[in-house]
């Protein structure tokens, strides 16, 4: 299954501490969108990256969050110094290069943050 | 920005019921238009979409048409299935822009 691939599903951490999520694309995508998901909420778009580059981060939050997909390896969205807030499910998507209209975005089954 | 305006839930349907999910959006250009559906635990999986006005989209029993002159995208099913029990998002988008869901409706299908 050459599916969209995250980790960890679910990941623990103090406030404080730095929080790393991964997310490989499908085979053959460059582009790739990260959203997050409150409990009882829709997803939230946060960033759009394509290789090396960021495209849009206009849902991203000005400090502490960062993202990156670099040239070889997987997208990573970081978080810097959590907060309970940051408590949520964060789904990675990726769509194909091809250009046009109708391109869907495929998603991860997300990883599952929890702030203690 | 996009936005979107989705019947709000949850909805609790009998088996074979017929299922409606009202979707209507604000959007820049002439986006595609998506319905998504999350499982329990799950990521969300496409569900079907439509790229142009008057388009239908279909798939597992599932239909919407892009109505762009109501500027609405309302998901049907004929006759539901416990199986279908799921949070459904509409989603205006595409390739290369970002996704804006709604607050997705939980549907609940009983035997």
């Amino acid at each position: 299954n050459a599916g969209v691939m995250q980790n960890p599903r679910h990941l623990v951490r103090r406030r404080g501490q730095e929080a790393r999520l991964r997310c490989s694309p499908m085979k053959g995508h460059s582009h790739v969108y990260w959203y997050r998901q409150l409990p009882e909420e829709g997803l939230k778009f946060m960033v759009y990256l394509q290789k090396e580059n960021i495209i849009d981060e206009s849902g991203m939050p000005k400090e502490r969050f960062s993202a990156e997909f670099p040239k070889e390896g997987p997208s990573i969205l970081r978080i810097q110094q959590v907060v309970r807030g940051d408590s949520a499910a964060y789904f990675c998507a990726s769509s194909p290069q091809k250009k046009g209209v109708g391109q869907p975005q495929h998603f991860g089954d997300g990883t599952r943050l929890s702030i203690l | 920005g996009d936005s979107v305006t989705q019947m709000e839930g949850p909805v609790t349907l009998s088996e074979e019921a017929f299922l409606t999910i009202n979707c209507t959006y604000t959007a820049t250009g002439y986006p595609s238009l998506f319905w998504y559906v999350q499982y329990p635990g799950e990521g969300l999986q496409l569900l079907l979409k439509a790229t142009k006005a008057d388009d239908k989209g279909s798939n597992k029993g599932f239909e919407a048409t892009y109505r762009k002159e109501t500027t609405s995208f309302h998901l049907e099913k004929g006759s539901v299935q416990v199986s279908d029990s799921a949070v459904y998002f509409c989603a205006p988008g595409g390739s290369a822009r970002q996704l804006t869901f709604g607050s997705g409706t939980q549907l609940t299908v009983l035997p």
